[in-house]
């Protein structure tokens, strides 16, 4: 079975800085997707960016990118030029096949509470 | 483009009765998702409606139901509610079934308190 793992319940970052979350997972598949999510406090999760594994280039969104390490299993977001707008919770994510045709499916690690201050 | 909708938005019952929170994909979007994310945690997958049949099951007891119509709007259907049942239940669409990169776009949830 796929697991997602989050191990900073909380982080903060002053306003213009770079945080990086962490993410590890593990998975018996070679070619899958990893996913950052965001939820802010209007509960909207949204899709921050979205990395495939048999790429080796680390996905990057704006100020949003990963690194991606396949072995490691690991899969940290980082966020440069912090904004306020940032403040949400962070949830990593991997998509698995909970039986059915399709996937889309998705396990989610435990969140991150990010907190970006003026 | 209109995005995923959720009703209510907020619900409060008693233990024992039942529920039933309803979602609106996004247009085009004929796969709809149901997760519950409790309080602080992340979300947990429900099961997933493709054309109207169920299409995969998460770790849910049967007194979790679904429904999806022909218009891939869906229900989730909740009988016998127990207090552990209160959390944030969130609604996601996806268009397409068999590519694993297929975004889900979610709606803002509907927050179930179970007294």
């Amino acid at each position: 079975a796929q697991t997602v793992t989050q191990s900073q319940p909380e982080m903060s970052v002053q306003e213009a800085e770079t945080v990086t979350l962490s993410c590890t997972y593990d998975t018996s598949e070679n070619n899958y997707y990893l996913f950052w999510y965001k939820q802010p406090p209007s509960r909207q999760m949204i899709l921050v960016i979205r990395q495939e594994a048999y790429k080796q280039q680390n996905a990057t969104e704006n100020r949003f990118s990963v690194n991606f390490q396949k072995a490691a299993k690991s899969f940290s977001l980082k966020i440069s030029d912090s904004q306020l707008g940032d403040t949400a919770m962070y949830f990593c994510a991997f998509p698995f096949n909970a039986g059915g045709t399709s996937y889309g499916k998705l396990t989610f690690g435990q969140g991150t509470i990010l907190t970006v201050h003026p | 483009e209109t995005g995923v909708t959720q009703s209510p938005t907020h619900l409060i019952k008693t233990r024992g009765q039942q529920v039933t929170l309803r979602c609106s994909s996004q247009s085009g979007h004929n796969t709809v998702s149901w997760y519950q994310q409790a309080l602080g945690q992340g979300p947990q997958f429900i099961f997933q409606y493709y054309r109207e049949e169920e299409n995969g099951r998460g770790n849910f007891p049967p007194r979790f139901s679904g429904l999806q119509f022909p218009n891939y709007s869906s229900e989730l259907n909740v009988n016998a509610l127990e207090l552990d049942d209160s959390a944030l239940y969130l609604c996601a669409s996806a268009a397409g079934t068999t590519q694993v990169r297929n975004e889900q776009f979610f709606g803002p949830g509907t927050r179930l308190t179970v007294l």
